[in-house]
């Protein structure tokens, strides 16, 4: 079984500020991890996601994160955030014990002040 | 192409009535899976398809909740005799194979009065 911890349930910032949301895991296997981003009254959306190669990856909206196996993590960065990125965001994981559901942390809330 | 549907959007039930939500998954999406979202809770796993089979039902709460998948496409999960712990925001995701993303749904709010 997997198990996931965002440190943080809020973390508010000025708009054009750097952002860091952070994510743990546990798991005894390997594991594949997500980041899905939901905008108010809205539903889940993808944002990034780690399968295999290379341990850095991107999304189209200037967001990164890292995968750091023997950290067990995978924060979420941006260098600049806009007002627009005010949203829940959820680190999840899957793998292949667990039949690849989705085991989600208890995501944070950004919110980007101007 | 179109993303995956759920319906209703809303659905408010008295107390110990049956309700049933559906879920359309991407076209050609073998896996399906439901989630429930509440505050209390967070997000958690119900249940999951591979075709047409549930081979991990393990998250589904108690024998009042089941569900299935017909055709290798639509879904529907039913709960009987509503209870007001039941209410949530029920979330349907598909994905090509087990081992891709999920796509989810803009979700069922079930509200038990």
């Amino acid at each position: 079984a997997q198990s996931v911890t965002q440190l943080d349930s809020q973390v508010p910032v000025f708009e054009e500020a750097p952002v860091e949301l952070r994510c743990n895991y546990s798991s005894s296997v390997s594991v594949y991890l997500f980041w899905y981003v939901q905008y108010p009254n809205q539903g889940l959306q993808l944002l990034l996601k780690y399968l295999s190669g290379s341990t850095l990856v991107e999304s189209i909206n200037g967001f990164e994160a890292e995968f750091n196996k023997s950290q067990t993590s995978f924060h979420l960065r941006k260098p600049s955030v806009h007002i627009s990125d005010t949203a829940e965001y959820f680190c999840a994981v899957s793998a292949v014990d667990s039949n690849y559901k989705l085991t989600f942390g208890k995501g944070t809330l950004l919110t980007v002040n101007p | 192409g179109a993303g995956v549907s759920q319906s209703p959007s809303n659905k408010v039930t008295e107390k110990g009535k049956d309700v049933e939500l559906r879920c359309d998954p991407i076209s050609g999406h073998t896996a399906l899976y439901w989630y429930r979202q509440s505050l209390g809770q967070g997000l958690e796993f119900l249940i999951y398809f591979q075709g047409n089979s549930a081979p991990d039902k393990s998250g589904l709460p108690s024998d009042r909740f089941s569900a299935e998948r017909t055709g290798g496409s639509v879904s529907t999960l039913t709960i009987q005799r509503t209870q007001q712990e039941d209410s949530a925001v029920y979330l349907c995701a598909s994905s090509l194979r087990v081992t891709s993303e999920q796509f989810f749904g803009p979700g069922t709010r079930l509200t038990v009065l």
